[in-house]
């Protein structure tokens, strides 16, 4: 059965004190793993898709890669604007579904 | 108005009430899906459409019922909700659904059912 798992749950980082997010998974046929921002109050903020093992993509402070089994996202000197939830979710081979993670949600403190 | 948008933002209904929820989509993307998120659980897939037709519904109950009139409006028809639906009603649209393009999301209906 196609399955996403975050960790941590939650995480509190100081301003500047750099960290990973990590998303195992497991899936029939890979098409895509998705890293997603969810502010409170609002819907998921596309980020990024990793479409095969050993795939890197950047942005300002983050940046995901990606193995046969699992998926990281980098968190390099964060800053509080960075606190949000962040998803995971991978697209299998067959059918049309996304399959969520529950979410990491990282709080950055001034 | 860019990407998705959803109305109204909060709905507060009784459990003998009918309402909808509507969803636009100015992406010019062919799929549309909603989702249910509740606290502390995955992402929920209700149903998708692509193409306007209807490819996919993961045993919602019928109490919860999509109308999906062109490629970039989906509504979400309500009656007879259960507390237990009280949640947040994300809208999203892709490229096409069976691909590998990422899902676009609204900013979801707060629905409370009381």
């Amino acid at each position: 059965e196609d399955q996403v798992t975050q960790s941590p749950e939650a995480l509190r980082l100081q301003e500047g004190e750099s960290s990973s997010l990590n998303c195992s998974y497991t899936v029939s046929g890979l098409r895509g793993l998705f890293w997603y921002r969810q502010d409170p109050g609002k819907g998921p903020e596309f980020l990024f898709t990793l479409y095969s093992a050993g795939e890197e993509k950047e942005k300002e402070r983050l940046k995901a890669t990606l193995t046969k089994k699992e998926s990281f996202l980098h968190i390099t000197a964060p800053k509080p604007e960075d606190s949000a939830t962040y998803l995971c979710a991978v697209q299998g081979s067959t059918g049309n579904q996304f399959y969520f993670g529950t979410g990491t949600s990282l709080t950055v403190i001034p | 108005e860019t990407g998705v948008t959803q109305t109204p933002r909060h709905l507060v209904m009784g459990m003998t009430n009918k309402k909808s929820l509507k969803c636009e989509q100015h992406l010019g993307h062919n799929a549309m899906y909603w989702y249910k998120q509740s606290a502390k659980k995955p992402l929920e897939l209700m149903f998708v459409y692509n193409f306007k037709e209807q490819t996919e519904n993961n045993s919602v109950p019928s109490r919860f019922s999509p109308e999906c009139p062109n490629s970039s409006h989906l509504f979400l028809h309500l009656h007879t909700l259960q507390p237990e639906d009280s949640a947040l009603y994300l809208c999203a649209s892709s490229q096409g659904a069976g691909g590998n393009s990422p899902l676009h999301f609204g900013n979801g209906t707060r629905l409370t059912v009381t």
